[in-house]
């Protein structure tokens, strides 16, 4: 089984603040790795996927970086908003049709 | 979520029974996916369809099978349901296994 993980676990963040944090997939047979926002009592919803090394992708406040080389993606939050307290979820799918999602980074924004 | 549907949202059911829950989309999408939610494990991938009739196995495929006979709907059924199999299923849809997945709301089922 090939494996996504995800750090750190959970992270409280002042409101206001910037923060990253790192997603980590096995580099060989790389083919997709995707990032998800997940509100709580909501689904999961897609942010970005990327494909080649190197890929900068950005959405408003948020942004995401990708090594295929060594195998790892950040996900950046630029001044922290309430509304941004959500579990965000990278996943890879390795060259097939299976995405395999990490466990997840928590982020709590204090206001 | 617009364009897919998961039914029912809440289901209890005795050990033993079966379960068929229900995926319904309304955008064509060749790619359907079932996956369940447990603390600690995140996202597992139960079974996939990759076209009408054609399935995959998953990560956690035990106990769990599908069917596809319409593009719009993907069935997950549980033959014999266990309290291990007490959960949050989510239904994924995908233009292509590369593009971002929309997720229905999830079903919250029980096993008693």
């Amino acid at each position: 089984i090939l494996n996504v993980e995800q750090s750190p676990q959970s992270l409280h963040v002042q409101e206001g603040d910037s923060t990253n944090f790192t997603c980590s997939f096995p580099s060989s047979n790389f083919y997709a790795l995707h990032w998800y926002r997940w509100e709580t009592a909501k689904s999961p919803e897609a942010l970005f996927v990327m494909t080649l090394n190197g890929d900068e992708k950005k959405k408003g406040r948020i942004s995401a970086t990708l090594n295929t080389k060594e195998g790892y993606s950040y996900l950046y939050i630029k001044g922290s908003q309430p509304e941004d307290s959500a579990t965000y979820l990278c996943a890879s799918n390795f060259g097939n049709e299976k995405l395999t999602f990490g466990t997840g980074t928590r982020l709590t924004i204090i206001p | 979520d617009a364009g897919i549907t998961q039914s029912p949202r809440h289901k209890v059911t005795e050990t033993g029974t079966p379960v068929t829950l229900r995926c319904h989309q309304t955008e064509n999408h060749r790619y359907m996916y079932w996956y369940r939610q447990d603390p600690g494990h995140g996202l597992r991938l139960i079974h996939y369809s990759y076209g009408v009739k054609d399935t995959d196995k998953g990560e956690v495929s035990d106990g769990y099978s599908v069917s596809r006979s319409k593009t719009e709907d993907f069935l997950l059924t549980l033959e014999s349901a266990t309290s291990s199999q007490t959960s949050v299923y989510f239904c994924a849809i995908s233009a292509d296994f590369n593009y971002g997945y929309t997720f229905g709301s999830g079903t919250r089922l029980t096993v008693v």
